[in-house]
């Protein structure tokens, strides 16, 4: 199947400080990337849609100020956390919907883990 | 919105037997898709299995194999021949064929196989 590549898949930082997370389409191209906040034991919850070449959909009540959210490419979108906190310590997912098939089933990275001290 | 519901949170389920795990969605559409999705402790979702709703015949992959019934609104997973590696969190996932690229998931269920 596609693969996406998910960098880092851990990360500690300090409060305030900013954090970029990259996710990669590694076989095929990617239109269109997810990015899912998960918490511990439970679902995925959709933060934003990235769209190459355009500006990233928000879900309400995600700050777009906070998620900085850049699909320079078919195959890059990168996530930035920005001034972290605390409370932005979260398992953070991305998933690449692939295109060329009927279903437009979706590929997900490995995840990154984000700690913010 | 489309709901998405995993009623059951925890299921275990012994070395070689059978475990179903249930879905139900809720949904005014007729054409849409419904995946199964798999998260081990790895954190990797992986998809198990898909279904499209204008196929009446139910997928199967291997020892995986859905009960789709469409007019219910259910989707449930039937694993086959448990194993010690399908233990993990699966999540079933809803997405239309005409509104769009979102997904809906639903919360999960937690597969313990027991040796």
């Amino acid at each position: 199947g596609a693969v996406v590549s998910q960098h880092p898949s851990r990360v500690i930082c300090k409060s305030g400080t900013s954090v970029k997370i990259e996710c990669r389409s590694l076989d095929f191209q990617a239109t269109t990337m997810f990015w899912y906040r998960q918490f511990p034991k439970q679902s995925l919850m959709l933060m934003a849609t990235s769209n190459e070449g355009s500006k990233a959909t928000y879900e309400q009540g995600v700050e777009k100020d906070k998620f900085l959210i850049n699909h320079a490419s078919l195959t890059l979108s990168t996530l930035t956390v920005t001034s972290a906190h605390p409370e932005d310590s979260s398992f953070y997912i991305c998933s690449a919907r692939f295109s060329g098939g009927d279903t437009g089933e979706l590929f997900f990275g490995e995840g990154s883990r984000l700690t913010v001290l | 919105a489309q709901t998405v519901t995993q009623s059951q949170p925890e299921m275990s389920v012994q070395e070689a037997e059978t475990v179903t795990l249930s879905c139900t969605y809720d949904t005014s559409e007729s054409d849409y898709y419904l995946f199964w999705y798999k998260q081990p402790p790895s954190r990797q979702m992986i998809l198990v299995i898909r279904q499209e709703a204008y196929k009446q015949q139910n997928a199967t992959e291997n020892r995986f194999s859905v009960n789709f019934q469409k007019a219910a609104k259910s989707f449930s997973l039937k694993i086959s021949d448990s194993q010690l590696g399908d233990a993990a969190m699966y999540f079933c996932a809803y997405r239309s064929a005409s509104t769009g690229n979102q997904f809906y998931f639903g919360t999960g269920t937690s597969l313990t196989v027991i040796p």
